[in-house]
């Protein structure tokens, strides 16, 4: 089965950049969506299709993906982006849904 | 707006089956699949299964397999995932989201806590 690779936790200062990397065999192959969750909620569509953002998604969340690796960027990093971030791929080979093992995200 | 509301908190002994409603509006319901992922307290996301509204076709991950239901009424627009021989490892947040393929899950259900206790 394919498996998507996520750093545990990434630590940023305010006003800094946060890189998330999500690793995975040709990912660059695949469409990438970029899920943010914050506790008791569910998650939130930040970024989809490698790096369009939905509507009310801030520019500062943009993201890459090519060869075995897609990275999700958080620009100007603020108190409130703390939270877990998740990859996803729709593996067609198998016709499954695939989730990244999730980031913690922690503003310091 | 598109909503995807959840029917409420469960609380199953070991053996006993759980039923999830997920009820859809603000879209034509048989237009896009729902999927059905769950988390675990302090765990990650986990895809389960996706089931197409118009051709009721599904597709279930390895782990659920000969466990896991994905139905829908359409007249109610509603989708379902029913889970049998539940353990106290399916204790757990049941999410229904609307995605299609390789489309985002861009509408999430605000979720269903199911637990699992003798």
């Amino acid at each position: 089965s394919y498996v998507l690779t996520q750093p545990p936790s990434v630590s940023v200062a305010p006003g800094q950049t946060a890189r998330i990397t999500c690793g995975g065999n040709n990912i660059g192959s695949k469409s990438v969506h970029w899920y943010l969750q914050k506790p008791g909620q569910a998650p939130v569509l930040v970024v989809s299709d490698d790096s369009d953002r939905p509507s009310g998604i801030p520019e500062r969340f943009s993201g890459s993906n090519s060869g075995n690796t897609a990275t999700l960027t958080i620009s100007r990093v603020e108190a409130g982006d703390e939270a877990d971030f998740y990859c996803q791929v729709w593996d067609s080979s198998s016709d499954v849904g695939v989730f990244g093992t999730g980031t913690k995200v922690t503003v310091l | 707006q598109v909503q995807l509301v959840q029917s409420g908190a469960e609380v199953k002994k070991p053996g006993a089956s759980v039923r999830v409603s997920c009820k859809a509006s603000g879209y034509k319901f048989n237009t896009y699949d729902i999927n059905w992922v769950r988390q675990a307290t302090g765990q990650g996301l986990e895809w389960m299964g996706w089931m197409n509204v118009n051709t009721y076709s599904t597709g279930y991950a390895q782990k659920f397999q000969g466990r896991v239901t994905m139905t829908r009424d359409t007249s109610i627009s509603t989708a379902y995932m029913e889970l049998s021989s539940l353990s106290s490892e399916d204790t757990a947040v049941y999410y229904c989201a609307r995605g299609t393929g390789d489309l985002p899950f861009e509408y999430w259900g605000q979720g269903t806590l199911v637990t699992v206790s003798s």
